[in-house]
């Protein structure tokens, strides 16, 4: 089974819908980030969490939301969806052993159409 | 100008070839390094970190120039399963916080 995982898969909304996207991990890592990918813009992080009830913002968290209730859950949400919000989501998770070279480890995406 | 810019190719590679290309990040207290390689329509795995004095893995080998700022990826005896998008990011000190460059994308033919 996937560390990682992202619920749904592939979603197509309609303008001015609110969407949580869903992140589990089973890596027992503290740390969890929301990122967004476009065409040529590479990943850009919306907002992230050290612990449980942590929330920081990333560079581009306008329009979204975050809860992080559990170690292993995060969760992202939409509150009223745009088109420009179309793109594909990315979770991930690291270790805070206090290493520079912590890896994060990706889910599978979140393929996310606002018409 | 973007924080971490990368050529995004494609980079055409006879299998075989050896191919290089660069990444340059503009924040001069950036301090960890990495390579991650994308698959299409699949998430970054991490393919290497990037150390001052430069590292190897098998047929890849990274580089790091501090000081015209600049992080380098060669593979060697390309294979077709080389073929990705390869993201150049960036770590500054505090935190665990990631900058992604756009991603150089690599074909590998036959």
């Amino acid at each position: 089974d996937a560390d990682v995982t992202q619920t749904p898969r592939n979603r197509i909304t309609k303008t001015g819908k609110r969407i949580m996207l869903e992140c589990s991990q089973t890596k027992g890592h503290d740390r969890m980030y929301w990122y967004r990918q476009d065409p040529g813009l590479g990943l850009r992080l919306i907002y992230y969490s050290f612990d449980v009830k942590d929330i920081n913002k990333g560079e581009i968290s306008d329009g979204y939301s975050v809860s992080r209730q559990a170690q292993a859950k995060f969760s992202l949400s939409l509150e009223s969806a745009i088109p420009n919000q179309t793109a594909l989501y990315f979770c991930a998770t690291s270790d805070s052993d206090g290493s520079s070279y912590n890896e994060q480890f990706f889910g599978p995406g979140t393929r996310l159409t606002v018409l | 100008r973007k924080e971490v810019e990368q050529d995004p190719g494609p980079f055409n590679v006879p299998e075989g070839a050896t191919v290089a290309f660069n990444c340059t990040y503009s924040n001069s207290a950036s301090q960890s390094f990495f390579w991650y390689r994308q698959d299409c329509r699949k998430e970054p795995k991490l393919l290497m970190s990037v150390y001052s004095s430069g590292n190897e893995d098998g047929r890849f080998t990274a580089q790091l120039n501090r000081a015209s700022q600049y992080i380098s990826l060669l593979i060697r005896d390309s294979k077709l399963s080389d073929s990705a998008t390869y993201l150049c990011v960036v770590r500054k000190a505090a935190g665990n916080k990631l900058t992604f460059g756009g991603g150089t994308r690599v074909l590998v033919k036959p």
